[in-house]
């Protein structure tokens, strides 16, 4: 099946330094790439949509220059927090599709990353 | 605007059976999904519907009705851990699923 993996899976940083998450689809090419983040006991927030080749999408009040995404590649989007700050800590999950794949059943169906614990201290 | 309502919390016994239901306000319907998360981790799949109708996986069943907006995912013969959020999603026209807040679900011996 189609496995989608995150690294680093938690990374605990000082206040104002950078961190990159990377979100790799391991065995199919994902056109599309969708960066979410979590708080504790809320439901998923989409920040972006990321689509290989172009400009990442952000949804309204996600801050584009604080939250850099690249999709560079069909198999790889990096979510980059800039000047972190501890409002960001937060449960960061990625999801990848790819409908022209045999992987996926429904054209509308996502497979998600595990997902990256942030902590800024 | 687009809208989905699930309740946020439930709780049901061991071998038990529940139902969780969820409605949706949608322009526009590419389907609805049921994801599975466990505290801590991302979501799982559960079930995707298109058409109206029961769909049976094992001990999940997933409910579509269309023309109520309305969705349930049925939980039998409960077990320890099952307890997690269930996330009720629907794809709009760019693929973006569309959350509702997830209801929590928590069982018991």
């Amino acid at each position: 099946g189609a496995v989608v993996s995150q690294h680093p899976s938690w990374v605990i940083c000082k206040s104002g330094t950078s961190v990159k998450i990377e979100c790799r689809s391991l065995d199919f090419q994902a056109t599309t790439m969708f960066w979410y983040r979590q708080f504790p006991k809320q439901s998923l927030m989409l920040m972006a949509t990321s689509n290989e080749g172009s400009k990442a999408t952000y949804e309204q009040g996600v801050e584009k220059d604080k939250f850099l995404i690249n999709h560079a590649s069909l198999t790889l989007s990096t979510l980059t927090v800039t000047s972190a700050h501890p409002e960001d800590s937060s449960f960061y999950i990625c999801s990848a599709r790819d409908p022209s794949g045999s992987e996926f059943l429904f054209n509308n169906e996502q497979f998600f990353g595990p997902g990256t614990r942030l902590t800024v201290l | 605007g687009q809208n989905i309502d699930q309740p946020t919390e439930m709780t049901a016994t061991e071998g038990a059976i529940v139902q969780i239901n969820c409605t949706y306000q949608t322009s526009g319907f590419n389907g609805l999904f049921w994801y599975q998360q466990h505290a801590g981790e991302a979501p799982t799949f559960l079930s995707y519907n298109v058409l109206d109708g029961l769909e049976e996986k094992g001990r999940f069943s997933s409910f579509l009705s269309r023309s109520k907006g309305y969705s349930y995912l049925l939980l039998k013969e409960l077990q320890m851990k099952d307890s997690a959020s269930y996330l009720c999603a629907v794809p709009d026209s760019n693929y973006q699923l569309i959350w509702g807040a997830g209801t929590k679900l928590i069982i018991k011996p």
